[in-house]
This record gives structure tokens, sequence and C-alpha cells, in this order.
């Protein structure tokens, strides 16, 4: 079983519809979570940074961590064809010397006009 | 424009030779990670360093080198390039080992 499970999609939706993308992982132990949006031919960049549970919000985009389910959720509000990307988690333990990300496959989503 | 710049963007090569691709970051960032990039794989990391003068391996390291002379270089090298390590390429950095992580724009290698 891979640490974290990310369903790879594709997701496609209508303008303006509210998107869902989700992880779940293994490790009790990962204290920071991230979502990374990455579009077609370019690197990655972060889009939200979260840490233990609880929501963080920015703009139309929300980041939901449930420790006790070990489950993340990105929520993206009014969906945007600009939104078309593919979607990456990724998290970290910060404890002890072995401080990497673990990566999400990542979600590719479709906004259509 | 602070951020990270890799060269080349692409490249062809033939199997066997020797390919150097560079990172540089302008941002003062300690650390540094090359990730390969495979559909299906994801994101997966060669080789980091922590701070400059340290390397480590990652989850894919063999086949591949790197060094860190300085804070702000990190070339990785294929001694020998092989058809499997065709992939694109992305070089990152953060502040600090947990910090977020900042992508360059990747570089595109075939390996014939």
């Amino acid at each position: 079983q891979k640490e974290v499970e990310q369903d790879p999609g594709p997701l496609s939706v209508p303008e303006g519809a509210i998107v869902s993308l989700n992880c779940t992982y293994s490790n009790s132990a990962f204290q920071y979570f991230m979502w990374y949006r990455q579009y077609s031919r370019k690197g990655p960049e972060l889009l939200m940074y979260t840490y233990s549970s609880g929501n963080k919000e920015d703009g139309r985009f929300t980041a939901q961590v449930d420790k006790s389910s070990k489950y993340i959720s990105l929520f993206i509000r009014d969906s945007q064809p600009s939104d078309s990307a593919t979607y990456l988690c990724a998290m970290i333990n910060n404890a002890g010397n072995n401080r990497k990300l673990i990566w999400g496959l990542g979600t590719s989503l479709a906004v259509n006009p | 424009i602070a951020g990270i710049t890799q060269a080349p963007t692409s490249q062809i090569l033939a199997a066997g030779r020797r390919m150097t691709l560079r990172c540089t970051q302008d941002m003062r960032h300690n650390a540094m990670y090359w990730y390969r990039q495979d559909l299906g794989l994801g994101l997966r990391l060669i080789h980091y360093s922590n701070t400059a003068g340290t390397t480590g391996k990652g989850e894919v390291p063999d086949g591949y080198s790197v060094s860190r002379a300085n804070t702000d270089d990190f070339p990785l090298t294929l001694a020998s390039a092989v058809p499997s390590q065709t992939s694109v390429y992305f070089c990152a950095s953060s502040a600090g080992a947990s910090d977020t992580q900042y992508f360059g724009p990747g570089t595109r290698l075939t390996v014939l």
C-alpha cells in the first residue's frame, strides 16, 4: 500500500461547479499537508499549505484535513477553465531526520466552459 | 525575478552519453531536490541536499549523481544515460528541509 493514495481521475466538470479533490494516507505521523497545482508542461506550484486538522480557506480554494480519518481534501468553488490542471497532494512527517515530502500521484482536472 | 531556473529545457540524448542537468536558485534556500516525473508513477525523489556541501539519496538514485558546491547550484549528472531515464526532471528548493518546496520549470529528457 502506498503511503499516500490519490485518484488520478481524470475529473471533468462544467464551469462553475464545486470540485472536490481528495487524498488518503496511512502514516499518522504526517503533520504538514500541501496541495500543489501543475499546469501542462510546467512545474508544480504550491496552492495551499495546512498544519494538522482543520480547514484553511484562500479565495475559491479550501483545504481540509481530517487526521482522525487520515483524509485530506481540496475544494474549489465556482471552478473556472483556468483551474484545469493536475492537482497533487503532498505531506510530510516533521519528526526525526527523515523529513521528506511524500507525494500523491495527482488528479487531472478539466473544467469545461 | 526570484526563482529556480533549469537548463536545458529539453534534450534528446543517445544512450551511453553523459549528461548534466543544471539547476540554479536565487532565493538563498538551504535545501534543494531533484525529482523525476513519469506518467503513472508521479514525482519521485532522486537526490536531495539539505545544505551546501551535503547530499543524500532519494527514492530512485541509481544512475544519477549530484553535487552541491554552493547554495545556489545543484547539478544532476547522468553518467551513462539509459532509455529508462527518459523523463521530465524537476529541480526544487526550500528554505529548510521541511519547508514548502518551490519548483523549476523542468527539463524534458529523452534517451534513445
